[in-house]
């Protein structure tokens, strides 16, 4: 079974700058999550949705970031425009629906912002 | 409101057995405990998860005492390539929205 895909793995650009990063959940996935992690900090949750619905987006910068599953399978995250503090790795994960709460990752994309 | 509280970091040695308390003094009758395990440069992984009393896999033991307020994960002789970072999780609102703390850094000696 394949796992969670994420491209980029890296990514560096300059403050002010645009980006977006691409999941595709695992196949069958219903839910899926979008994780920034600054170094040395656990994952902190930015968006939930739920096939291609949002559950929770609370912490999420909305006057920058923006994430959209349309189809309710692939999701893009896109930060516009970044600023030094963004500088993180940006996790996916997805869980499948009915399946209890474990959440499968993906390798992440490190994102620096200089 | 779930929270959990665990060491920032501990030290063991080769062969040691490793045992990792965290704190949810606020968990939810319904709340399971679920335990995740991240590499430097990955996204975390399930190491394990129970609701009450002791759960054992192939890699780790979770022990849940009767009040569910605490459980400790449990890595039976330790290797170096089990240094990394353990993270106990409880749900925030529902068993699909769990938040991360800062998680417990493990690091294994020689």
């Amino acid at each position: 079974e394949a796992g969670v895909a994420q491209s980029p793995r890296y990514k560096i650009i300059e403050k002010r700058q645009s980006v977006a990063f691409w999941c595709n959940p695992i196949s069958g996935h219903a839910t899926l999550y979008w994780y920034q992690q600054i170094l040395g900090q656990g994952p902190k949750l930015l968006i939930q949705f739920q096939n291609n619905g949002v559950v929770d987006d609370s912490q999420l910068p909305k006057d920058r970031f923006s994430a959209e599953r349309l189809k309710g399978v692939d999701s893009t995250l896109k930060i516009q425009p970044a600023k030094l503090e963004d500088s993180a790795v940006y996790l996916c994960a997805s869980i499948q629906a009915g399946g209890g709460d474990t959440q499968y990752f993906g390798p992440g994309t490190r994102l620096t912002v200089l | 409101l779930a929270k959990t509280t665990q060491p920032i970091s501990m030290d063991s040695y080769e062969g040691q057995e490793v045992n990792i308390t965290c704190s949810h003094n606020n968990i939810a009758t319904n709340d399971y405990i679920t335990w995740y395990q991240q590499f430097p440069s990955q996204g975390p992984r399930f190491i394990i998860q129970g609701y009450k009393t002791k759960v054992t896999n192939e890699v780790a033991s979770l022990f849940i005492p009767a009040d569910r307020k605490s459980s400790t994960l449990s890595l039976p002789r330790v290797s170096l390539s089990d240094t990394a970072v353990y993270y106990c999780l409880v749900p925030m609102y529902n068993n699909n929205d769990m938040r991360f703390g800062a998680g417990t850094r493990l690091t294994v000696k020689p």
